[in-house]
């Protein structure tokens, strides 16, 4: 069955950079893009950026343009989130999530990784 | 970027009401319109997809309705699992906009 584990919680200082991942299995890996979204405490949910594992083709929110960068990992199925210059506002729980199929939503979804930004 | 707007943000209902959502998009995104719920400390679950579509597993009292850039969630008899916040999702451009949430809550 489809599955998308994502790593560990992380914690960063205001400044520095973390990185994270979301291992697929279940299904052909470079066949669908994989969103991030993320979500701060108590907070909505915000669009983030998509990776095309086919072809390495990005797309960034304006907001973290700059900040993020989307890496893939093909032959181990992971695609992976760093994020830079860290804020507070930062501190989220942060998603991987795909579509199976061209009409749909995002139908599978990770369990999600927390990242907290403290000194 | 697409603006999307969902009202009420909070809705305060009994077992058994009808419910409806509302979502509107600030530009039209003719039906690339997803419906999602979220219980706290849980994933996102995809309810509806193309505006209208059941996703396979949801219970057939969620529907959804609406083109352009008007759209609403029914659901129309609401369950004691239905307490939650659902979000509207805009995918007709390369940002994938969400709405701000609506929690609904026990009356």
């Amino acid at each position: 069955q489809v599955q998308l584990v994502q790593s560990g919680a992380e914690v960063g200082k205001p400044g520095a950079s973390v990185r994270f991942s979301c291992k697929t299995s279940g299904y052909i890996f470079t066949d669908y893009a994989m969103h991030w979204v993320r979500q701060a405490p108590g907070q909505g949910l915000e669009w983030v950026a998509w990776v095309n594992p086919a072809n390495g083709n990005t797309k960034y929110s304006p907001k973290f343009q700059g900040r993020v960068t989307i890496t893939l990992d093909t032959p181990a199925d992971t695609a992976q989130m760093e994020l830079r210059s860290l804020r507070s506002e930062d501190t989220a729980v942060y998603y991987c999530a795909f579509s199976s199929f061209l009409e749909a939503g995002l139908d599978y979804w990770g369990q999600g990784t927390l990242v907290t930004v403290s000194s | 970027d697409i603006q999307m707007t969902q009202s009420p943000s909070t809705l305060s209902a009994y077992v058994g009401d009808r419910v409806t959502i509302t979502c509107r998009a600030s530009q039209s995104i003719r039906s690339w319109l997803a419906w999602y719920q979220q219980k706290p400390g849980k994933a996102p679950k995809l309810l509806i997809y193309k505006a209208s579509n059941l996703e396979r597993g949801v219970p057939s009292r969620f529907s959804g309705s609406g083109s352009g850039t008007d759209f609403t969630l029914t659901i129309s008899s609401l369950q004691p699992d239905d307490f939650a916040t659902y979000y509207c999702q805009e995918y007709d451009t390369y940002s994938w906009t969400f709405g701000q949430g609506t929690t609904v809550e026990v009356k």
